[in-house]
């Protein structure tokens, strides 16, 4: 069975810093496109990063330069080291696997996300 | 602010039939393929539909999906009280190259 597990989300004051997990188990994050959306109160879903198999790296333009994306193969997990945090990235976090179909990508597995809320 | 554009909520009696649109444009929904996800809050998002009109394995075939030019339609049949959630289409655009785009969301309520 497939599952994706977020963690590491809380309470952090404006310019603080957290460092989400994502734990998969059913696939490989290494053989697979792993991404991090999030959803802010009222909001819809937003695209933040993604880690390609070969490990490069990209970013929504909001997060770039504040946020990183990172695995560690042999735990099978996925990372978001967010820094400088603003209120604005208040959201759940949601980590989702990115496949191919036919025709297009889909995101085809995601976790239940995590809650960040940045405030003083 | 989405891109796409979907109605905020829909609802029906249990066993009658929603759909749910989702407008988009030329750059996005008329040349892509576009992606159905169910969410229920607190819980984690569902893939419903890929590639248009596809369904994953495991999902009924009360959801079924449609797209024609800048527009896509979700529908689902035989509605349940498990069918109580925010439905989300999403697809590629071509002035944004990773990540697509989503609709903002639209919530069914089983009356």
């Amino acid at each position: 069975e497939v599952q994706l597990v977020e963690s590491g989300g809380g309470l952090v004051q404006p310019g603080g810093y957290l460092t989400l997990s994502c734990a998969v188990s059913g696939f490989s994050v290494s053989d697979s496109y792993m991404t991090w959306f999030r959803q802010a109160p009222g909001k819809g879903l937003e695209w933040v990063s993604i880690i390609y198999t070969g490990g490069s790296a990209f970013y929504a333009d909001f997060v770039k330069g504040r946020f990183t994306i990172s695995r560690d193969n042999s735990r099978n997990t996925v990372y978001l080291q967010m820094d400088s945090l603003r209120a604005e990235d208040t959201a759940v976090y949601h980590c989702a696997r990115e496949s191919y179909g036919s025709g297009s990508y889909y995101f085809d597995y995601w976790g239940q996300g995590t809650l960040v809320t940045v405030s003083s | 602010q989405s891109v796409l554009t979907q109605p905020p909520s829909v609802s029906a009696a249990p066993g009658q039939r929603v759909t749910i649109s989702c407008s988009g444009s030329s750059s996005n929904i008329g040349n892509n393929y576009v992606s159905w996800y169910q969410h229920v809050p607190g819980t984690a998002p569902k893939l419903l539909i890929y590639d248009n009109d596809k369904r994953p394995s495991g999902i009924p075939d009360r959801f079924s999906a449609s797209k024609s030019g800048t527009s896509a339609t979700l529908g689902i049949t035989g509605l349940q009280t498990d069918d109580e959630a925010d439905y989300y289409c999403g697809t590629w655009d071509s002035s944004v190259s990773l990540g697509g785009v989503f609709g903002g969301g639209t919530k069914v309520t089983v009356l």
